[in-house]
């Protein structure tokens, strides 16, 4: 059963307007960490942001913010004042003890039109 | 800094050859992770090391075998290619820690295309 869902395909917004991706996880550990990560067009896979399961605070970091809500089991992430360059694909991924591999959702793609 | 080093980049066999792909992950890291990405899918986890020892496994076709050596680089051996391992093969390291996840940071991958 898939752990991570993305449940946005595409997105494709003109510049400078915000971009909210939506992830919604499932997990029956305590503890966890969720994690988003870009794959630009060159495939690269890019590491974002992370959180710990045991701190909900919810925190800004340049463009990036995200929403950590355990009650509804959701991880959003939102790019402020998107750039073209901002154009890939973003997963969220789950990491559950006590190997840490991680589960991704299926992936959204974001284009950020000029 | 320092980052996590895969080769080749690129990668082309005919089915039924075999294929090796090399990991070498940054420095101070001990744990290794080993990822498929089919086109268009989301990367799925193969295999993982830590300290040399093989720490779980995914779906990893038997026709694959890994091990991660003294220096902690891995290799990732695919026997008996078909069609189907066409796929973009990433290699992610971090440290292990029992109490805490340490992220996981993932190389450039290798692109391989069975012909």
């Amino acid at each position: 059963a898939q752990k991570v869902t993305q449940a946005q395909t595409e997105i494709s917004v003109v510049e400078k307007e915000d971009v909210t991706l939506d992830c919604v996880y499932e997990t029956r550990d305590t503890t966890y960490y969720l994690f988003w990560y870009k794959q630009p067009p060159s495939g690269e896979l890019v590491f974002l942001i992370r959180r710990n399961s045991f701190d909900e605070q919810n925190e800004i970091s340049g463009r990036y913010s995200w929403n950590f809500q355990k009650s509804t089991s959701s991880f959003n992430f939102t790019i402020t004042a998107s750039q073209v360059v901002d154009s890939a694909v973003y997963f969220c991924a789950l990491s559950e003890a006590p190997e840490y591999k991680l589960s991704f959702g299926a992936g959204t793609t974001v284009t950020v039109r000029a | 800094a320092a980052g996590v080093i895969q080769s080749p980049r690129h990668l082309i066999k005919e089915k039924r050859e075999t294929a090796t792909l090399k990991c070498y992950p940054i420095p101070r890291h001990d744990t290794v992770y080993w990822y498929q990405q089919g086109p268009g899918q989301d990367p799925q986890f193969l295999i993982s090391f830590y300290e040399k020892m093989q720490s779980d496994k995914g779906s990893i076709p038997d026709r694959f075998s890994a091990q991660q050596f003294s220096d902690y680089h891995s290799e990732l051996n695919m026997s008996s290619l078909e069609l189907g391992d066409s796929a973009l093969y990433f290699c992610a390291s971090s440290r292990w820690d029992r109490r805490y996840q340490e992220t996981q940071y993932f190389g450039p991958g290798t692109r391989l295309l069975v012909l």
